[in-house]
């Protein structure tokens, strides 16, 4: 079965500081990936995602994201971030060969400090 | 604008009791999930559906129903048998077919058993 995994919980960062937020799935076959967003009080949005080509994808709000297929990795990163960046962050991937099922990582929370 | 509804946003529930969970979409979209979202576990599939009159269950079936009688509605039931109701529920939809796809989500119900 697939699994993704994020590898902090919470992170904390000052404005200005920058971010890379890891996430790695177990599954081997082709995949689609996707890194969602959900700002306090609102929707899960999707922030940016791969499906092929480039393995850098850029993404809203300046974020960015490396597709590493011999790590089975897709961290997101960001130079500076800002407060307004205050969010939950979600991986996520679809493997192609695993039908419409999308697989969700438990998530990373940021706090940025004003 | 096209999108996910779903009602009610917050709804309190005594044990016991069923409750149904509403998802509309006017997208046109063929495939409508259910995801449980808890503190540090991320969303996990319930239920999806890829057509209509037929649906899978996900990760965490057990203790919850849907059905598909029409395109654009997937209602969620939790029933007495789900030992631990209290969470925040994700509707989501994407189209199905050729190519990769992205999942839109509704606002979301969180559920309260007292």
């Amino acid at each position: 079965a697939q699994s993704v995994s994020q590898h902090n919980h919470h992170v904390i960062l000052s404005e200005a500081a920058s971010l890379e937020l890891g996430c790695n799935y177990s599954y081997g076959g082709t995949v689609n990936l996707f890194w969602y967003v959900q700002y306090p009080g609102q929707h899960l949005q999707l922030l940016l995602k791969y499906f092929s080509g480039d393995p850098l994808v850029k993404g809203i709000k300046g974020f960015e994201a490396e597709f590493i297929k011999s790590k089975f990795s897709f961290n997101l990163r960001k130079p500076s971030v800002q407060w307004s960046d205050t969010a939950e962050y979600f991986c996520a991937v679809n493997a192609e060969n695993y039908g419409q099922n999308f697989v969700f990582g438990p998530g990373t929370r940021l706090s940025v400090l004003p | 604008d096209g999108g996910i509804t779903q009602s009610p946003k917050y709804l309190f529930r005594k044990e016991g009791q069923n409750v149904t969970l509403s998802c509309e979409q006017n997208l046109n979209h063929d495939a409508m999930y259910w995801y449980r979202q808890d503190p540090g576990q991320g969303l996990r599939l319930i239920y999806y559906s890829q057509i209509v009159n037929d649906f899978q269950k996900g990760d965490i079936a057990e203790g919850y129903s849907v059905s598909r009688e029409k395109k654009e509605s997937f209602p969620l039931t939790v029933t007495s048998a789900q030992k631990n109701p209290t969470a925040f529920y994700l509707c989501a939809s994407t189209r199905t077919g050729a190519g990769a796809n992205v999942l839109t989500f509704g606002a979301g119900s969180r559920l309260t058993v007292l």
